[in-house]
């Protein structure tokens, strides 16, 4: 059964450093999202993306993130300068249509940010 | 805005004893609901998602879950439960006006499965 990958599982970062945050979902999915948890917190919405360009994004998504689609197959989230509150579990997540629509949206095992 | 409430933070159970993970939400809309669960070291899994029609939806593994709207619940139930239960489980509801993609979690439940 297709999944959604994440890359790397585990990252260690000093405060300051640019992170990014690699994810390939299910191939034919033309919806992708990011959501972050931080330790004994809620999973919260970060962004979603289609064609492209940013859909909708949450009050967290500040100018220090970045999302993009390099190639057909990698989406990325890049934080430019990390604080200690980013440390999180980062997961990415795909969908084939809008989740708009109650589309179920897939869900990759996660990237664990730790930032120093 | 929708929030989700997760009453139950952590659920101890013995194996073949019935549950139910409770799950209320609130919303200024009609919303979708869903609950997912995640296992160690993996991602969130659908288990089931309640759309529209009938208000009891079967899912994955012998879950099912009933919506109640006027009591604003999606409470999840299997009722007898494996050792391979064992994981965090998370109700989510996502906007039905179609304002929105996001989902709103809750803060997730984690069930045990004793021997």
């Amino acid at each position: 059964e297709p999944e959604v990958t994440q890359t790397p599982s585990h990252q260690v970062t000093q405060m300051g450093q640019e992170v990014i945050l690699r994810c390939v979902p299910i191939s034919n999915h033309l919806y992708f999202y990011w959501y972050r948890q931080i330790l004994g917190q809620k999973v919260e919405f970060l962004v979603s993306f289609y064609n492209n360009e940013i859909s909708e994004k949450s009050e967290i998504f500040d100018d220090q993130f970045s999302v993009e689609r390099p190639d057909g197959s990698n989406f990325t989230l890049k934080i430019r300068s990390t604080k200690l509150e980013d440390s999180a579990m980062y997961f990415c997540a795909s969908s084939l249509t809008s989740g708009r629509a109650g589309e179920t949206q897939y869900f990759g095992p996660g990237t664990r940010l730790l930032v120093l | 805005a929708q929030s989700v409430t997760q009453l139950d933070s952590q659920v101890p159970v013995f194996e073949e004893a019935p549950v139910e993970l409770r799950c209320n939400y609130s919303s200024s809309v009609s919303v979708y609901l869903f609950w997912y669960v995640q296992y160690p070291n993996q991602g969130l899994q659908l288990l089931l998602k309640y759309l529209s029609g009938s208000t009891l939806v079967k899912g994955i593994n012998g879950f099912e879950a009933e919506f109640n709207k006027s009591q604003t619940s999606f409470h999840l139930r299997k009722p007898s439960v494996h050792i391979s239960d064992t994981a965090e489980y998370f109700c989510a509801v996502s906007d039905n006006g179609g304002g929105s993609e996001k989902l709103v979690f809750g803060k997730g439940t984690k069930l045990t499965v004793n021997p």
